[in-house]
């Protein structure tokens, strides 16, 4: 059954950097594209970005350009999501979710569990 | 890339209707048919519930409808249960490669 594990919680001091994982399995990586959508306490989903997971190609949200980078492993069916200069407001989970132009409609039909991400000095 | 706009909170009694909008713009909304819903319990993960503006993914009940007319999107939820109860956000493909969400509605179940 199509699945994606996620990294375990971390907390950051503000500055630093945060790296996610998201590990696929049942179904082949290469021919979708990861998403990235974060959400903060009490708040709504928020888009980030996305690679596809084939070509590498990648694209932000211009309110996170510069500070984000989603990179992929296609050996081990893994996504990361890479943000830097983490301030308090950057508190959040961060979730992957699955996405195909013709096969999802441009929607995201598998999503992982949500990583926390704290960020307090 | 402004958030697609939608009603902080909707309610209905179990049995009943209730139509949830999502206004955007005809560069997300309005230009593209591919206006997906998910619906999301607390602690949880979105859930896919609609796509392409009227599909239902395989599984989701079909008391779950969806229907749009210009900018505007709406979530129809029929036979209201009281496992409907959740938030639940819209999100619009914008071209360009860029995708955007609502702000969320929490559904109440009276």
């Amino acid at each position: 059954q199509v699945q994606h594990v996620q990294s375990g919680a971390e907390m950051k001091k503000p500055g630093a950097s945060v790296k996610v994982s998201c590990k696929a399995s049942g179904y082949t990586f290469t021919t979708y594209a990861i998403h990235w959508v974060r959400q903060a306490p009490g708040q709504r989903l928020e888009w980030m970005g996305w690679i596809n997971a084939g070509s590498g190609n990648t694209k932000y949200s211009q309110k996170f350009q510069g500070r984000v980078t989603i990179t992929r492993d296609t050996s081990a069916s893994t996504a990361y999501m890479d943000l830097s200069s983490l301030r308090s407001e950057d508190t959040a989970v961060y979730y992957c979710a699955r996405q195909h132009d013709t096969l999802t409609g441009y929607s995201f039909d598998y999503w992982g569990q949500g990583t926390l991400v704290t960020v307090s000095s | 890339q402004s958030a697609l706009t939608q009603p902080p909170s909707a309610s209905g009694s179990p049995g009943q209707s209730v139509t949830i909008s999502c206004t955007g713009t005809s560069s997300d909304v309005g230009g593209y048919e591919y206006v997906s819903w998910y619906q999301q319990h607390p602690g949880k993960a979105p859930k896919l519930m609609i796509y392409e503006v009227t599909k239902r993914p395989s599984g989701v009940p079909d008391r779950f409808s969806g229907s749009k007319s210009g900018n505007t999107a709406s979530l129809t939820v029929s036979g209201l249960q009281a496992e409907d109860e959740a938030d639940y956000y819209c999100n619009s493909y914008a071209g360009s490669s860029y995708w955007v969400f609502g702000g969320g509605t929490k559904l109440t179940v009276l």
